[in-house]
């Protein structure tokens, strides 16, 4: 099986900007975790979708949010960037419970000047 | 709060020495613990993984102990390689019904040859 997937892998883009990143998770997994990886505060749990409903939210502020489809593929939208968000944004998919493994995507590197 | 802290945040060992990273969580009904290693540039992956129901599980040179009074899990490296260079991130399932995994803030292993 093809492995998880996301694009774009990078994003350079400014403050005030939005940007929408997208992901695919394995083939039969129906959900689909976000996580924001910086240096020093190492993976900080955004959301879970699964069957296109938001299962779980972390502590961001509403300028992130996401979407599930019905094909189980998932985008990620920041709105009004800000210098702080740059890091790297990572998905996560796994079958159905959080005791199965979950499989990472390789990430999408996001620098905003 | 939703929180896992890890200690410490680097480590250096020579090669054949073991490496012990420590990790501890704040909800008593935490029952999962999953461990991931990620090298440098790469996504991250499971490596082990413990439910509560379990104090000790081993995997080869990989073992995981837990500690559910004291609220505490370990990760145990025995005959360390250089390959066994990497960031190593503890999780702990948070929420009851709504199960989110929290990473710790991950520790930086460095095995000397």
């Amino acid at each position: 099986k093809a492995g998880v997937t996301q694009t774009p892998r990078y994003l350079i883009k400014t403050r005030g900007q939005q940007v929408t990143l997208s992901c695919s998770p394995i083939s039969g997994h129906r959900s689909v975790s976000w996580y924001q990886q910086t240096p020093g505060q190492g993976l900080q749990f955004l959301f879970e979708y699964f069957s296109e409903t938001q299962r779980n939210k972390g502590n961001f502020p509403g300028r992130f949010s996401g979407r599930q489809f019905s094909n189980s593929r998932s985008e990620m939208n920041v709105s009004t960037l800000e210098l702080g968000d740059s890091a790297l944004y990572l998905c996560a998919s796994k079958l159905s419970t959080v005791f199965e493994t979950q499989y990472f995507g390789p990430g999408t590197r996001l620098l905003v000047l | 709060g939703e929180n896992v802290e890890q200690h410490p945040s680097t480590l250096s060992v020579q090669e054949g020495d073991s490496a012990v990273i420590k990790c501890t969580y704040s909800d008593s009904a935490s029952n999962y613990f999953p461990w991931y290693k990620q090298e440098l540039g790469k996504r991250p992956q499971l490596i082990i993984d413990i439910r509560s129901n379990v104090g000790e599980k081993k995997d080869q040179r990989i073992a995981v102990t837990l500690n559910k009074t004291a609220k505490h899990f370990s990760l145990h490296i025995t005959e360390t390689q250089p390959e066994d260079s990497a960031v190593y991130f503890c999780a702990a399932v948070y929420g009851g019904a709504t199960n989110k995994l929290i990473f710790g803030t991950g520790t930086l292993l460095a095995v000397q040859p």
